[in-house]
């Protein structure tokens, strides 16, 4: 059980597009889920928390209007890079918490390449 | 078989005590990330090993890359420590992560 499958698993687009990533919580309700940034070389860095229904929390320095964060179901999160640049190039990553005493489950990631 | 196994799943310890905690791995790596998470919280990220070892306060990670294994310890446990650790195999395209170590430190 506690399954989160993060799609897609690779995007290329080109500058100025939008991307959409979509966590989902196959087998259980994930009532906070998390986003992640890893920059080349670099470990991972918490982007964002969100909570179903309300807006998400962004970490210092994430812009709120590039990087949109949608939580409206119990089992599904999305991030839309918008406007995406080369810099944003990255690997993005979700984490779903099924409830503070059942820990973290995480997707695969997906590795966002912008042209 | 899982690609990443983590040891012990949970580790119960008194304050002051040396705590290890170990990591193996089937996939070939471009790095072994050690995560820490605290009840509630997100991840934090503790290190990210390519080879050798590194040192982070109290905190010791180690990795053998022809034995496909990474170690991280704990000098001098403290209650604060008390969290989950989980060990991730970076293959530079997709990540693995372990179950995680819960560990509690008693006072």
């Amino acid at each position: 059980g506690a399954v989160v499958s993060q799609h897609p698993s690779r995007v290329i687009c080109k500058s100025g597009t939008s991307v959409k990533i979509e966590c989902r919580s196959l087998d259980f309700q994930a009532t906070t889920m998390f986003w992640y940034r890893q920059f080349p070389k670099k470990s991972l860095m918490l982007m964002a928390t969100s909570n179903e229904g309300s807006k998400a929390t962004y970490e210092q320095g994430v812009e709120k209007d590039k990087f949109l964060i949608n939580h409206a179901s119990l089992t599904l999160s999305t991030l839309t890079v918008t406007s995406a640049h080369p810099e944003d190039s990255s690997f993005y990553i979700c984490s779903a918490e099924r409830g503070r005493n059942y820990g973290y489950t995480f997707g695969s990631g997906t590795r966002l390449t912008v042209v | 078989k899982n690609e990443v196994e983590q040891s012990p799943q949970n580790l119960t310890a008194q304050e002051g005590e040396f705590i290890t905690i170990n990591c193996s791995y089937s996939v070939g790596i471009s790095a072994l990330h050690w995560l820490q998470q605290h009840p509630g919280g997100g991840i934090v990220s503790l290190f990210m090993l390519s080879s050798g070892k590194k040192k982070h306060g109290r905190l010791i990670a180690t990795i053998n890359i022809q034995e496909k294994h990474s170690s991280l310890h704990i000098t001098a446990s403290h209650p604060r420590d008390s969290a989950v650790y989980i060990c991730a195999a970076d293959t530079g395209n997709q990540f693995y992560f372990g179950t995680g170590t819960s560990l509690t430190v008693i006072p």
